[in-house]
């Protein structure tokens, strides 16, 4: 089975601070994926990554960075946390359908 | 630009009635087509997809859905719903021409399927 695993469940951070979030799977995938999950807005495209230390934008971008060091692992970057990146983060990787990590609930106060 | 729309909100079903879900898309090339779910607190799970054959997929959990060309549609059925279907449903599209496999999710589904 593949797996896509996420650093945390829950995260609480304050305004202004750099947060960062993991994605690890182990399936050797060339594609990963971060989305932020948003009531009413269903799933909206980050950043992907096709390749090691390669990145594109998604369709939200902006406020966001990403690393991606080693094939397994996607890392999203929020430089300076704000109230409106409050929200479910999602983790996936893919060869043909994607498959997703649990999702990390990031609250900003 | 590829796009997916799911007209319902919410969607209210008796336990062992039939279930439909809407999705309908918008792509410019030829399409593939995915339905995943979601349980509360957790990430999707990947049901089904279409990608060329037969319009009829059969998935995961007893699912199915039925892709129409010339209605530009995918929608998720099943023939007897389950309590434990209840769950929110997402439709994604995926245009064939996208080699890094990028997919646009439709806003999602409320299932509730009551007793």
């Amino acid at each position: 089975d593949v797996k896509v695993t996420q650093s945390s469940r829950y995260l609480v951070k304050r305004t202004g601070e750099k947060v960062f979030l993991e994605c690890v799977q182990d399936m050797d995938h060339e594609n990963m994926f971060w989305y932020r999950q948003d009531p009413g807005l269903g799933l909206r495209l980050i950043y992907f990554s096709y390749d090691v230390k390669m990145k594109e934008k998604g369709d939200i971008p902006e406020g966001y960075s990403v690393s991606r060091e080693k094939k397994e692992r996607f890392s999203l970057i929020l430089e300076s946390a704000s109230t409106n990146q409050t929200s479910m983060y999602l983790c996936a990787s893919s060869r043909n359908e994607q498959y997703f990590g649990p999702g990390t609930r990031l609250t900003v106060t | 630009a590829q796009s997916v729309a799911q007209p319902e909100d919410q969607v209210n079903v008796a336990e062992g009635n039939p279930l439909t879900v809407k999705c309908t898309y918008s792509v410019s090339g030829n399409p593939y087509l995915f339905w995943y779910v979601q349980y509360p607190n957790r990430g999707l799970q990947f049901l089904l997809k279409y990608i060329t054959g037969d319009n009829l997929v059969k998935g995961s959990y007893g699912f199915e859905a039925e892709f129409n060309k010339s209605q530009t549609s995918f929608h998720l059925k099943k023939p007897s719903a389950l309590v434990s279907d209840s769950a929110l449903y997402f439709c994604a599209v995926r245009d064939i021409g996208d080699s890094w496999g990028k997919l646009q999710f439709g806003a999602g589904t409320q299932v509730v399927v009551t007793p």
